[in-house]
């Protein structure tokens, strides 16, 4: 079993949706990234959390810590949204990032 | 400052050769992480470094792989007698004193083919 397991794999919507990716980990953790890929690999990084929620423009993203759960949500999505969304862990006393498979994102006009 | 640099993009090798590939990170940080990503999978961590110092080791880092951040700045990431399961996506990131901190940037990648 993987320490950071995401779900949906692959979400297709149509413009205009509201999109909720979620990500388990089982590890300890002193904070949490979402991240976005492109084709091509570049990847971006969208938030990083350690407790709470954090807000940037359509996108939100939450973290219950004993849970051991986080989600991003995209508000009124767009077709540019249309990307791979992956969540990292940094666990405790280390300062490697470990890495969820990723949600592959369709937006449709 | 243009962010974290890597070269080559792209990389075709025949199996057996040896590879080097370099990765620029942004100037003031002093972390520089090593990513390898197969298709379809998410990034895993091969090393990282403080400054000229390589702090951790992933045992995915075979005795085939080598890193090398000599003066703190770039750095390198060798692969000697390529094989075909070496293909992937090589990332390379930075930031300022961990990934805890704002500035954990990413690089574009260098895409390895062994053919």
């Amino acid at each position: 079993k993987n320490e950071v397991e995401q779900s949906p794999q692959n979400l297709t919507a149509q413009e205009g949706e509201f999109i909720t990716i979620n990500c388990s980990y089982s590890v300890g953790i002193s904070a949490l990234h979402w991240l976005q890929q492109h084709p091509g690999g570049g990847i971006v990084s969208l938030f990083m959390l350690s407790s709470g929620k954090k807000k940037h423009g359509r996108l939100i993203a939450t973290i219950n810590i004993q849970e051991k759960h986080s989600s991003l949500h995209i508000t009124a999505s767009h077709p540019r949204d249309s990307a791979v969304y992956i969540c990292a862990v940094r666990g405790i006393n280390t300062d490697k990032l470990i890495f969820g498979t990723g949600t592959r994102l369709q937006v449709f006009p | 400052d243009t962010g974290v640099s890597q070269n080559p993009r792209h990389k075709i090798t025949k199996r057996g050769q040896n590879v080097t590939f370099r990765c620029d990170p942004i100037s003031e940080h002093n972390r520089l992480y090593w990513y390898r990503q197969t298709l379809g999978q998410g990034p895993e961590f091969l090393t990282y470094f403080q400054n000229e110092a390589q702090l951790e080791k992933s045992r995915l880092l075979s005795d085939r792989f080598s890193a090398e951040r000599p003066k703190g700045s770039f750095s390198t990431l060798e692969i000697q007698r390529t094989e075909q399961g070496d293909s992937a996506m090589y990332l390379c990131a930075s930031s300022l004193l961990g990934p805890i901190t704002p500035g954990y940037t990413f690089g574009s990648g260098t895409r390895l083919t062994v053919v």
